[in-house]
Order: structure tokens, then sequence, then C-alpha cells
């Protein structure tokens, strides 16, 4: 079983829909998430974290963390073709003393005109 | 404020050869972690410092390691290159290595190994 996992798509909505995108871990002692989008032939950009149970919003992103479940998401209101990226699920724990993050394989959105 | 700093961006070496990436992070930052990135495995970690100490390993041979000065600033180094490492390596920085710390990624080198 992998550590973090994502359904790699491609999750294809049109514009102005809600994505919703979904990562499931298997650590039960994971403490921290985080949602990254990464454009092709770019580098990872953090665009959400959350470390409680519940939902956080940040304008047109929501994150949501289940603890119980291991399941955390990230929906994205108003899709616009902008946000046609792959997007990264990682959990963060702490070992050996220091932090260590591991990232799902991604997945990948299409947003259509 | 600057974001974190990669240098080079692109690199091309052979089999057998050395390489050193380098990375300044967002000014105040003082925890460095790097990153493998290929199209099969994905992000993986390789190592995060604090105060120029090691605090985690990544599951990776011995021929890959690192280091951190005292101005935060951090390097890699993959010794005996083999063609697998070919990849993008990301530094990713944060304030402290705390469990909520937020790490914000640089633009990465690309390393190809012929």
């Amino acid at each position: 079983q992998k550590e973090v996992e994502q359904n790699s798509g491609p999750l294809s909505v049109p514009e102005g829909a809600i994505a919703s995108l979904n990562c499931t871990y298997s650590d039960r002692v994971s403490q921290s998430f985080f949602w990254y989008r990464q454009y092709s032939g770019k580098s990872p950009e953090l665009i959400m974290s959350i470390y409680s149970n519940g939902d956080k919003e940040d304008g047109r992103f929501t994150a949501q963390l289940n603890k119980a479940s291991q399941y955390v998401s990230l929906l994205i209101r108003d899709s616009q073709p902008s946000d046609s990226a792959t997007y990264l699920c990682a959990v963060n724990r702490v070992t050996g003393g220091g932090n260590k993050l591991t990232f799902g394989t991604g997945t990948q959105l299409k947003v259509e005109l | 404020k600057a974001g974190v700093t990669q240098t080079p961006r692109y690199l091309i070496k052979t089999r057998g050869q050395q390489v050193t990436l380098s990375c300044s992070p967002i000014s105040g930052h003082r925890s460095v972690s790097w990153y493998q990135q290929t199209p099969g495995q994905g992000l993986q970690f390789l190592f995060e410092y604090f105060s120029e100490t090691q605090r985690n390993k990544g599951n990776f041979p011995g021929r890959f390691s690192g280091r951190q000065f005292s101005n935060s600033r951090s390097e890699m180094n993959v010794s005996t290159l083999e063609l697998g490492d070919s990849a993008l390596y990301l530094c990713a920085s944060s304030l402290v290595p705390d469990k909520n710390n937020e790490q914000f990624f640089g633009p990465g080198t690309r390393l190809t190994v012929l």
C-alpha cells in the first residue's frame, strides 16, 4: 500500500464547475497535510495546508481533512482553465527527529471551456 | 521577498561523474529539504537540514549526500552518477522544521545523465 494515494486522472471538469480531488494516506500518525499545484515543467506551488479535522477555505479552494478515515480532499470552486495542472497531496510526519513530507503521485486536472 | 533559488537550472553529466547542486532558501527560512522528482517515482524525499544538521533522510543510496551552511544555504551532491539519477531535483525551504511547516519549492535543477 502506498503511503499517499491519489487518482492519477485526468479529471476533466467544465469551466465554472467544482473540481473535487481526493487523497488517502496510510500512516495514522501523520500530522499535517498539504496541497500543491504543479504546472507542466514547473515546480510545485503550495496552495493549501490543513492540520485539524474539518474544512479550511481560502478563496476558491477548500481543503477537507478526516483523520479517522485518513482522507484529505481539495475542492476548487468556479474552476478556471488556469486551474488545469497536476495537484499533489502531501502528508508530513515527524520521524527520526525530523520531518518527512511524502507526496502522492498527483491528480491531473483539466478544466475545459 | 525573493523565493527559493537553485543553481544551476540545467545540468548534463555522464555516468560515473559527480554533481553538486545548490539551494538558497527564502530569506529568514532556516530549514531546507531536498526532493527528487521523476515521471516513474514522483516526488521523493531526499533529506532535511536545519542548523547545519541533517535531521532526516529518505531511502536513497549513500551516493546522495548534502550539507547546510551557517547562512542556511544548502548543497546536495551525487557521486558516481547513474542513468537513473536523471531527474528534477527540488529544494524546498521552511521557517523552521516544525511539524506544521509549510515548505516552498524552488524552480529545481534538471539533471540529465548520459
